[in-house]
């Protein structure tokens, strides 16, 4: 089984639909983050959480909310989808301890929006 | 000004040539250099890491990092069409994460 599971992994809806990606992980770590992917333009974050009852807005957050449900499980909301939303999504888990912050990432939704 | 710049290619090389992949950042509070590996439809992996200037080798890839100059580099030895990826330069420091918008590579037989 992956590290960092995400469901769905494709996904297509219509504008205005409320929609919700979800996000498991098996790393036991603190941190998770939800990144989107677009060409050209790299990994954006979206929002991080360091715990369970810190949730911090990254670059992108507008559209979006979050819920960090335990300390395994962090889902994405799209409010009301609209079609400039259609990207990768990732999202990814690191260690709060020490220098090291690497992420380990899910496979990835593909999410489209018409 | 972003943090980090990547060129996003594609860089297009015949198998067996040596490859060189580059970021170039702006915040010199970043302490921890690393490189992931994306390939179609998979979530990035890290590649390789390291938090001090110079070199540090694994196989065919060398990772190299020049403080002063903030600017980070890739190089992979006698390429593989399995290189083929788009290659991703991260860097953290002070509890920030930050992504190069990747380069895609193409090693082509």
């Amino acid at each position: 089984d992956a590290d960092v599971t995400q469901t769905p992994r494709n996904r297509i809806t219509k504008t205005g639909k409320r929609i919700m990606l979800e996000c498991s992980q098996t790393k036991g770590h603190d941190r998770m983050y939800w990144y989107r992917q677009d060409p050209g333009l790299g990994l954006r974050l979206i929002y991080y959480s360091f715990d369970v009852k810190d949730i911090n807005k990254g670059e992108i957050s507008d559209g979006y909310s979050v819920s960090r449900q335990a300390q395994a499980k962090f889902s994405l909301s799209l409010e009301s989808a609209i079609p400039n939303q259609t990207a990768l999504y990732f999202c990814a888990t690191s260690d709060a301890h020490g220098q090291n912050t690497e992420a380990f990432f899910g496979q990835g939704t593909r999410l489209t929006v018409v | 000004q972003k943090e980090v710049e990547q060129d996003p290619g594609p860089l297009s090389v015949p198998e067996g040539a040596i490859v060189s992949l580059n970021c170039t950042y702006s915040n010199s509070a970043f302490q921890y250099f690393m490189w992931y590996r994306q390939y179609s439809r998979k979530g990035p992996e890290l590649l390789m890491y390291t938090y001090s200037s110079g070199n540090k080798e694994d196989g065919r890839f060398t990772a190299q990092v020049d403080k002063s100059s903030k600017y980070i580099s890739l190089f992979i030895r006698d390429s593989q069409p399995s290189d083929s990826a788009t290659y991703l330069c991260a860097l953290s420091g002070f509890q920030k994460l930050v992504f190069g918008t990747g380069t895609r590579l193409l090693v082509s037989p």
